[in-house]
């Protein structure tokens, strides 16, 4: 059971935009804004797209971005595109362990 | 541009320890005030922080794993390595290393993993 909590899929349109929310508890996300985001692509490693809740590291799109309330992170990505596809990860820094991450979420660009 | 390079067997054997190493190119793994980690993702699932080291000997591992995780690095090869020890099938993960900026999870540049499995 991950500690944080993504919904299993999301899906849109090309040029669409989706949001990806990321549910943690007050020993998490609503406790520390060093909430990151990552993507994966099939059989690559993760990278990251957002930290520290809403930037983005150089050479993202700014298409990419990150907001958070309360215990819940969100991701949204706005203009979808056909390379967006992939899976996403939140992560956040916790109290207890450290670092968790979110069970991904699988993005379909329809 | 930093590179890194996770490497070690595919296969280990169950109540063995496994082992690896990720080789650091394009910066030293000493300098920076980074924090260097190990995560793995079990076949098809989620991602698992496994721990970190910095200042060339300060490690902090994932509770779960605490008992049976060793970081370490050797600056005069500029690598990073991670040792499990005990392992099960419950092991069997691709295995990545990553540089953390700032050691709360803003992992910016990643190995492109290792597949190791524990069968007997």
């Amino acid at each position: 059971q991950s500690a944080l909590t993504q919904p299993a899929s999301v899906s849109g349109s090309p040029g669409q935009s989706i949001t990806i929310s990321c549910t943690g508890s007050n020993s998490d996300i609503g406790l520390y804004n060093f909430v990151s985001w990552y993507q994966q692509h099939p059989g690559k490693a993760p990278k990251l797209m957002i930290y520290d809740v809403s930037y983005r590291p150089s050479g993202v799109s700014n298409r990419f971005s990150g907001s958070k309330s309360g215990n819940t992170a969100s991701l949204t990505i706005s203009g979808l595109q056909a390379e967006d596809e992939a899976d996403y990860y939140c992560s956040s820094y916790t109290s207890s362990t450290s670092q968790v991450f979110g069970g991904g979420t699988k993005l379909t660009v329809l | 541009q930093v590179q890194l390079q996770e490497s070690g067997p595919g296969l280990v054997k169950p109540s063995q320890t496994l082992s690896l190493t990720c080789i650091v190119s394009g910066g030293s793994i000493s300098s920076g005030g980074y924090y260097w980690s190990w995560i793995r993702q079990h076949p098809g699932k989620g991602l698992e922080w496994i721990g970190y080291i910095y200042n060339s000997g300060i490690t902090y591992y994932n509770p779960s794993l605490k008992s049976r995780v060793t970081i370490s690095v050797d600056t005069s090869k500029n690598q990073l390595s991670l040792k499990l020890s005990s392992v099960t099938a419950a092991d069997t993960a691709v295995y990545y290393c990553a540089r953390d900026l700032k050691g709360y999870g803003e992992l910016d540049y990643w190995g492109q993993g290792t597949l190791v499995t524990v069968s007997s």
